[in-house]
């Protein structure tokens, strides 16, 4: 129990599909993080949230919208997705201060484009 | 660019010791962290280096040259269960995390 909660823990959806991953931390942390996990990649981070503002969007494809309704709760809404988009989508927090603190993950969405 | 490298893959025995190594190149620095991920689940927090030097917490240890622009995480006493994959991540000085590629671990009998 790393006090990060996601659903669904697997996805199977179509290109054509709109679905959402949640995220949901314990910690009392302000910041959360999207990242996608590629086998044999680094992880690739996609959104920032502190203290739910988006300080960060590294380039991702509009067919990934964030959503953070308040600081314990974050989502990826998907839709018109690609067969590359097939990865481990993992959610993380972290105090609002980062320097020297660790993020904390949850155990990812398993997510597969037919 | 930003880079951070480590090998892809590394095989040690059960009680051994092993040594994973990671070099960095980043656009400043704030600070180097070790993760383990077991298979099909969260990445955990291991240590945390900032200062040149050794930190050690039970069998793990991990060393910072911020010179030479290296770390490694030293595992000692080697149990199956440390069998996962060991991710380095250097923060930028945008407060950024840049990760590596991670090292399999292998553990055998």
């Amino acid at each position: 129990e790393t006090g990060v909660t996601q659903t669904p823990r697997h996805l199977v959806m179509g290109m054509t599909n709109k679905k959402s991953l949640k995220c949901e931390q314990h910690l009392g942390h302000n910041a959360m993080y999207w990242y996608k996990q590629s086998a044999k990649k680094p992880l690739e981070l996609m959104f920032v949230y502190n203290f739910k503002e988006q300080t960060e969007n590294n380039s991702v494809p509009s067919r990934f919208s964030p959503e953070c309704p308040n600081s314990s709760h974050l989502f990826l809404h998907l839709h018109t997705l690609q067969p590359e988009d097939s990865a481990l989508y993992l959610c993380a927090s972290s105090q609002g201060d980062p320097g020297g603190k660790p993020q904390h993950f949850g155990d990812g969405t398993r997510l597969s484009i037919l | 660019g930003q880079n951070i490298d480590q090998p892809t893959e590394m095989t040690a025995t059960e009680g051994a010791i092993v040594q994973i190594n990671c070099t960095y190149q980043t656009s400043g620095f704030n600070g180097l962290f070790w993760y383990q991920q077991h298979a099909g689940e969260a990445p955990t927090f291991l240590s945390y280096n900032v200062l040149d030097g050794l930190e050690e917490k039970g069998r793990f240890s991990s060393f910072l040259s911020r010179s030479k622009g290296y770390s490694y995480l030293l595992l000692k006493e080697l149990q199956m269960k440390d069998s996962a994959s060991y991710l380095c991540a250097v923060m930028d000085s945008n407060y950024q995390l840049i990760w590596g590629a991670g090292t399999k671990l292998i553990i055998k009998p």
